[in-house]
């Protein structure tokens, strides 16, 4: 069955500390990952997909098809980093029904 | 336009009424997602339209629930008697289908807040 599993509910760290939001998937064959954020009042919108692997904001995600994992890393977080984020996944397999994660909010502290 | 609109932004009701959610999607996308919202929670998915298949409806919650989409654009997602349980913010979003390429994103409206009294 294809899943997407954040284990993490709420991550709070301090400004300039290292941040990363776990990511788990099971899917059969290659999907495509994607993470996606939500900042206060505003829309959900895409952060970054593996594909593109380019960094946005500052933050990286490297898809480990060995581990089944799309952790998103940023080395430095920042007061505006706080959001809530989603992990999601699409493919052939599920004909491309978006699957997402239960969303991980991260505050970031003064 | 150039977004996903949702209409309207704000419904307040009363509990055993029904409601209707509009949905205007980005042009030419062939994909059409229904979410749930509740506060400080994350997205329940509803319901998934992809061009002229059959509706994956699989997360509807109740019988009380149901969503059309006409001509492959415009979308309503009509709830039947409310409930309190019901009050949260729905979403819709679209995405054109192609993987890997700039499709297969999907991009979403600014929601609409159910309140159901």
């Amino acid at each position: 069955a294809q899943r997407v599993t954040q284990p993490e509910k709420l991550l709070s760290v301090f400004k300039g500390a290292p941040v990363e939001l776990k990511c788990n998937y099971s899917y059969s064959g290659s999907p495509e990952l994607f993470w996606y954020v939500q900042y206060s009042r505003q829309r959900l919108q895409l952060l970054l997909r593996h594909i593109s692997r380019e960094s946005i904001k500052g933050f990286t995600a490297d898809l480990n098809k060995g581990e089944t994992s799309f952790h998103l890393k940023k080395p430095f977080a920042q007061e505006e980093d706080s959001a809530m984020y989603y992990c999601a996944l699409s493919g052939h397999t599920g004909g491309f029904k978006t699957i997402f994660g239960a969303g991980t909010r991260l505050f970031v502290k003064a | 336009g150039a977004g996903v609109s949702q209409s309207p932004s704000n419904k307040v009701t009363e509990k055993g009424k029904d409601v209707e959610l509009r949905c205007d999607p980005i042009s030419g996308h062939t994909a059409l997602y229904w979410y749930r919202q509740s506060l400080g929670q994350g997205l329940e998915f509803l319901i998934y339209f992809q061009g002229n298949s059959a509706p994956d409806k699989s997360g509807l919650p109740s019988d009380r629930f149901s969503a059309e989409r006409t001509g492959g654009s415009v979308s309503t997602l009509t709830i039947q008697r409310t409930q309190q349980e019901d009050s949260a913010v729905y979403l819709c979003a679209s995405s054109s289908r192609l993987a890997g390429g700039p499709g297969n994103i999907q991009y979403f409206g600014a929601g609409t807040r159910l309140s159901v009294l």
